[in-house]
């Protein structure tokens, strides 16, 4: 089947502006994580959502960001008032269930603020 | 705090070269490990993941890892590397009890000289 897939794969935004970006997980996966790779730092958590729970946005850098995952499959990640240390790449991922199971990324978006 | 750390930034090989990657996690608690790999242009994608029985885990295109409670790692081995195996790699962890977020390391860069 179709794999994770994220859009736009690139966005160049004015400091400031809000950005919005899409996740489409694995149909039937049920745990989505959010991910920001900036370079030479690894992937840093943001936040990870499993069925109905309540998501764990233990990893969100400030209240500019924010995310929600409607019906239990889409998920938009939203920044407000991009500043220029928010450009990295946004990385997606779904998996069965939140645990040991396999994690499965997406291409990821490429954000720069400028 | 939790974190996995990743020592070995850059390493270069020659083929046929062995490889082993280090990885030291600090976890509270019981902990499931993995390694991930990205290839030049590709999503990333499991290597291997240890979460309960044989310390010793054995992935994907023949990489291998171990588990060894005592010393909080979990290297990733490799007998003999090829050109193909030129990737960035990263280990993550997430608990084995509540909340499932993973930490990633900060990933390894290989790069395998034919």
């Amino acid at each position: 089947g179709a794999g994770v897939s994220q859009s736009p794969s690139n966005k160049v935004t004015e400091k400031g502006k809000d950005v919005e970006l899409r996740c489409d997980p694995i149909s039937g996966h049920t745990a989505l994580y959010w991910y920001r790779q900036s370079l030479g730092q690894g992937l840093e958590f943001l936040i990870y959502f499993q069925g109905n729970s309540a998501p764990d946005k233990s990893g969100l850098p400030s209240d500019r960001f924010s995310a929600e995952r409607t019906g239990g499959s889409v998920s938009t990640l939203t920044i407000q008032r991009t500043q220029q240390e928010d450009s990295a790449v946004y990385l997606c991922a779904s998996s069965r269930e939140a645990g040991t199971y396999e994690q499965y990324f997406g291409p990821g978006t490429r954000l720069t603020v400028t | 705090a939790q974190s996995v750390s990743q020592h070995n930034h850059h390493v270069i090989l020659s083929e046929a070269a062995s490889l082993e990657l280090g990885c030291n996690y600090s976890y509270g608690g019981t902990v499931n490990l993995f390694w991930y790999v990205q290839y030049p242009g590709q999503h990333l994608q499991l290597l291997l993941k240890y979460f309960s029985g044989d310390p010793l885990v054995k992935g994907i295109k023949g990489f291998e890892a171990e588990f060894i409670k005592s010393k909080f790692s979990f290297n990733l081995r490799k007998p003999s590397v090829q050109w193909s195996d030129t990737a960035e790699y990263f280990c993550a962890a997430n608990g084995a009890s509540g909340t499932y977020k993973y930490i990633f390391g900060t990933g390894t860069r290989l790069k395998v000289l034919a």
